[in-house]
This record gives structure tokens, sequence and C-alpha cells, in this order.
């Protein structure tokens, strides 16, 4: 049981190109979501899932698409990166079993946008 | 969306029991209360979790009173290693609507 996993674990990008963060989890759980963490700050809500084929914009979507194909795998894209979107993101699944919420997160990944 | 309000550092020493308290005021019926640890380049981690009085971990204790509008995470006897980020979290059962995770509080512990 590997929990959840993200890869790359780092990335350095240039202004304008795209990439695909991966994420995928073992619990079959059923909500999944992305995060992102910038210095000195909290987590921020950029997109969720609650299910295969049904995803949700979060706090701070813009650039980034999701989409949820399997329960298991949750990528988040980035279209064209900018230096704003230079940050750790984290994914993370949610049990929500017998009224319980908790969520369990990735190792992140550090990217950065020249 | 149900906003929280935490400390942003809190200091202590090795043994001594550390309390953080959350406020949030607009916490729905349905809403839970979790805390989160989180250590330097990891992601965070689930402490605890209530709805309402008293519950206890083997890690730590959240009291919530009755109005719901606060929580406090009790840590007893800390060490070095819970030096930490804490986060309150308020979520909702059903989605995603209330989650919201503020600044947390930067637990500092010395010798």
């Amino acid at each position: 049981n590997a929990g959840v996993t993200q890869t790359p674990k780092f990335q350095v990008l240039k202004t304008g190109q795209s990439m695909t963060l991966q994420c995928a989890q073992d619990m079959n759980h059923e909500y999944m979501s992305w995060y992102r963490q910038d210095p000195g700050m909290g987590l921020r809500l950029i997109h969720y899932s609650v299910g295969a084929g049904i995803t949700d914009q979060g706090e701070v979507p813009n650039g980034y698409n999701v989409s949820r194909s399997t329960t298991e795998d949750f990528p988040l894209r980035l279209l064209s990166a900018a230096p704003s979107q230079t940050s750790v993101y984290f994914c993370a699944s949610r049990e929500t079993s017998g009224g319980a919420n908790t969520q369990y997160f990735g190792p992140g990944t550090r990217l950065t946008v020249l | 969306l149900a906003k929280t309000t935490q400390p942003i550092s809190m200091d202590s020493y090795e043994g001594q029991e550390v309390n953080i308290t959350c406020s949030h005021n607009n916490i729905a019926t349905n809403d839970y209360i979790t805390w989160y640890q989180q250590f330097p380049s990891q992601g965070p981690r689930f402490i605890i979790q209530g709805y309402k009085t008293k519950v206890t971990n083997e890690v730590a204790s959240l009291f919530i009173p009755a109005d719901r509008k606060s929580s406090t995470l009790s840590l007893p006897r800390v060490s070095l290693s819970d030096t930490a980020v804490y986060y309150c979290l308020v979520e909702g059962y059903s989605g995603y609507s209330t989650l919201t995770f503020g600044k947390g509080t930067m637990l500092l512990v010395s010798p």
C-alpha cells in the first residue's frame, strides 16, 4: 500500500511550456484534490474530484486543467507555464467512510518556472 | 467558505504541554474540524478530527466548545520532533465547499 504518490519530485520549466503532474492513490478513495503551497503560505485548493469523471474548481484554478478517468489517477496539467506557477504542488486523496474526512497527502512536486 | 484563524507562531520547550487555538466563526452544521501537521518538504499529515466536545488519540487531544466556533489542539509533553506547522481545517462531510487551509501555526520546540 503506497498511499498517494506523485511524480516528478522536482521540475524546472520555461515560461510557456506545458507539462503534467502525475498523482496516483491505491486506497480506492473517491475524492482527490490538488493544492499548491507558496513559501510561507498555507495550501490553496486548485481542483478537486469527487469520483471518476467528475471534477470541479477550487480556489485557484486558472492555468490548470484536470481530468479523472480512473479512481486511482488524478493528473494536473499546466497548459502554458508562467513564473507565478512556481510552487510546491500536493495531491491528496480523501477517506470519507464512517464520517471521517481524513485527507492523505502525497510527498509533493516542487515546480520552478523560469 | 469557513475561514480559520490561528496564531502565526508559538514557542515551547521539551516536555511542556502546547495548546493551539483556532477560530472558525462561520462553521456549518455538518462541518468537521481537522488538524494536520506539516514538516518541511513534506505533505501535511492528519493528526486528529472532531465534531464536538473532546476527542483524544495517541498523539493529541482536540477540545471543541458547544458553539463550535473555535477549537483547541493540545499536544502533551512536546518533543523537538514536534517542531512543525499545524493547520486547522474545517471540512464539509459531503464535499470540498468548505475546505480551506489557513497559514497554519509554526510551532518551535526548544531543548
